[in-house]
């Protein structure tokens, strides 16, 4: 069955500092996959996703991520952290009905 | 045009009574998803429209949640006799065609007393 595992349940990083924030999964196929922020009160926006090609995908406010096959893994990178990114983030791996979400990352930024 | 919109953004009910939650998704969408999110967990997928359809009822977790989408669009998630254990955030997202990528509403927040 597939699933999704965030091992970080919470990271702390310094402003301006660089980011990974770990994923990984287990699905019986080529998976797509996709990182998603949620905001306190808000819904998830998506950062960004993988289907297929180039395994680093380049998303929104300036975060990427990686595909690993080899691994398992699809960890999200930002090379340096601004304050507005603190947030919940979540990844997920599937499609439409049979997506799976991991339990999420909650970043703090400190000044 | 707009995003997914849920009504209403919060809502206190005591235990035993009956709740209904709204979604309404972005415009043109044929796919509908609801999901519930509990303190510190990720999303628990509950139920699935696509369409025309039967929906994918799946992940509902007993028989007194139910929903229903009208004329592919506007979605109504129904929970009877509440209990304290449903007190969560609920989600709907939509999506369109094979794109895989799900919009999501700000979600409605349920305390049951």
């Amino acid at each position: 069955a597939q699933s999704v595992t965030q091992p970080d349940i919470h990271i702390t990083v310094s402003e301006g500092a660089s980011l990974e924030l770990r994923c990984n999964y287990s699905y019986g196929a080529t998976p797509y996959l996709f990182w998603y922020v949620q905001s306190p009160g808000q819904g998830l926006q998506l950062l960004l996703k993988y289907f297929s090609g180039d395994t680093l995908v380049q998303g929104i406010k300036g975060f990427e991520a990686e595909f690993k096959r080899s691994q398992s893994s699809f960890n999200l990178r930002k090379p340096s952290v601004h304050w507005s990114d603190a947030a919940e983030y979540f990844c997920a791996v599937g499609a439409d009905n049979d997506m799976r979400f991991g339990a999420g990352t909650r970043l703090t930024v400190k000044p | 045009g707009a995003g997914v919109s849920q009504s209403p953004s919060n809502k206190v009910t005591e235990k035993g009574k009956d709740v209904e939650l709204r979604c309404d998704p972005i415009s043109g969408h044929t796919a509908l998803y609801w999901y519930r999110q509990s303190l510190g967990q990720g999303l628990e997928f509950l139920i699935y429209f696509q369409g025309n359809s039967a929906p994918d009822k799946s992940g509902l977790p007993s028989d007194r949640f139910s929903a229903e989408r009208t004329g592919g669009s506007v979605s109504t998630l129904t929970i009877q006799r509440t209990q304290q254990e449903d007190s969560a955030v609920y989600l709907c997202a939509s999506s369109f065609g094979r794109t895989h990528e799900q919009f999501f509403g700000p979600g409605t927040r349920l305390t049951v007393l």
